[in-house]
């Protein structure tokens, strides 16, 4: 079945560090991919996404490409800010008939200033 | 506009005892998810409803869980003897439909069950 791994955290950085977050994925077919991000005390919101191979989400500051020949999703972010301090989670949408989500574990980044 | 909505909030509940937790998508959506997500964990699918029926319920652990769209808008998971391992938080999520273009998913607070 379809399958997300994602890095483990947490991961700790600087403010106005450089970010990756891995995200590698395992689906039949073509699936769409996401990252979502949880902040504290909030619902989970979609923060960029791809639908198709060589497609670059980008959003905030973040990107993510769809790589399909390396099954991944990386996320990336040039300086990251106190505010992106949250839990970052890669999410696949299988191209079947099913439609449903597979979730990574999350990642946790907190940034200090 | 209003996003997805769910109630209650918190839910605090013994061993054996059933209950109902209800999720309003956004207007207009034809697609609905239950996910469960478990402390420091991911969210795991449960059902997907396009409509009125359930178009992949693969992910209900087993027969005490249970959900319902009867209308094609508001849903009720339904949870009978409940169970220490039940507790979770329970999202509900909601897309305009399916396929590729239309498969962001919005998410609401979620439920927080506890079972004592």
């Amino acid at each position: 079945g379809n399958s997300v791994t994602q890095m483990e955290g947490p991961v700790t950085l600087s403010e106005e560090a450089f970010l990756t977050i891995n995200c590698t994925y395992t689906a039949t077919g073509y699936p769409s991919l996401f990252w979502y991000v949880q902040y504290p005390g909030e619902g989970l919101q979609l923060l960029l996404k791809a639908t198709k191979a060589d497609d670059k989400g980008s959003n905030k500051g973040f990107e993510a490409t769809y790589r399909k020949e390396t099954t991944s999703f990386h996320l990336e972010k040039g300086s990251v800010q106190v505010s992106d301090s949250a839990v970052y989670f890669c999410a696949l949408s299988g191209s079947t008939s099913g439609q449903n989500f597979v979730f990574g574990p999350g990642t946790r980044l907190s940034v200090l200033p | 506009g209003a996003g997805v909505s769910q109630t209650p909030s918190n839910k605090v509940t013994e061993k054996g005892k059933y209950v109902e937790l209800r999720c309003d998508p956004i207007s207009g959506h034809t697609a609905l998810y239950w996910y469960r997500q478990s402390l420091g964990q991911g969210p795991e699918f449960l059902i997907y409803f396009q409509g009125t029926g359930a178009a992949d319920d693969s992910g209900l652990p087993n027969d005490r869980f249970f959900a319902v769209r009867p209308e094609g808008s508001v849903s009720t998971l339904k949870i009978q003897r409940t169970e220490r391992g039940d507790s979770a938080v329970y999202l509900c999520a909601s897309s305009p439909g399916p396929g590729p273009s239309y498969n962001e998913q919005f998410f609401g607070p979620g439920t927080r069950l506890t079972v004592l």
